[in-house]
């Protein structure tokens, strides 16, 4: 069982539709990272927040925007997607940025765009 | 960037020990090793972290040789549960980040 939760677990939208994806997680943690994983692709770190606060933004397109709204919470809203952004959307965090301790997974958002 | 080289496939009998290799010839010596299982559908389970020593917890052991340019995940007594692919990765120096190579898709067979 996974201790970070993503909702919904699966989203179909049309490329014209707002739409966001929601983590959570209560162990303490204070880094939380945002991953897309194409289908038999291994994930690829997109955003970094530590401390709720963006530290690391992989040259993502704007249609998609993270935000962290507290300390246990990780949203990412998408608007205007393309249907190359149909993916695997993993959330993960860690006690701190830049600790040894691992990353815990969510279960992930699978995401198609019509 | 270290990188990581792994076998594609493997296949192991339920109940043996399941032993996937690593190669990571140009890690850092500060850069740990990590280990990460994905059974279909779901996201990655992290397994097991080390530096230098071997080490064990109660998922599997991770044995680094002495000059740390490789490694094997253990798996005990493997279940049919253990199918997945299991991804070896080089821990980027102070960053966060977590560069997923390719990883090893293990079968387990009654």
């Amino acid at each position: 069982d996974t201790e970070v939760t993503q909702t919904p677990k699966h989203l179909v939208m049309g490329m014209t539709n707002k739409k966001s994806l929601k983590c959570e997680q209560h162990m303490g943690h204070r880094a939380m990272y945002w991953y897309k994983q194409k289908a038999k692709k291994p994930p690829e770190l997109m955003f970094v927040y530590s401390y709720e606060k963006l530290s690391i933004n992989e040259s993502v397109p704007s249609r998609f925007s993270p935000e962290c709204p507290n300390s246990s919470l990780l949203n990412l809203h998408l608007h205007a997607l393309q249907p190359e952004d149909s993916a695997l959307y993993l959330c993960a965090s860690s006690y701190y940025r830049e600790s040894n301790q691992p990353q815990h997974f969510g279960d992930g958002t699978r995401l198609s765009i019509l | 960037d270290a990188k990581t080289t792994q076998p594609p496939s493997m296949d192991c009998a339920e109940g043996r020990a399941a032993n996937l290799p690593c190669n990571h010839s140009t890690i850092s010596g500060n850069e740990y090793v990590y280990w990460y299982r994905q059974i279909h559908s779901q996201g990655p389970q992290y397994i097991i972290h080390g530096l230098k020593n071997n080490e064990t917890n109660e998922m599997a052991s991770l044995i680094i040789t002495e000059d740390r340019k490789s490694s094997t995940l253990i798996l005990p007594h493997a279940t049919l549960r253990d199918t997945a692919v299991y991804y070896c990765i080089v821990r980027v120096y102070n960053t966060d980040k977590l560069i997923f190579g390719t990883g090893t898709r293990l079968q387990v067979f009654p």
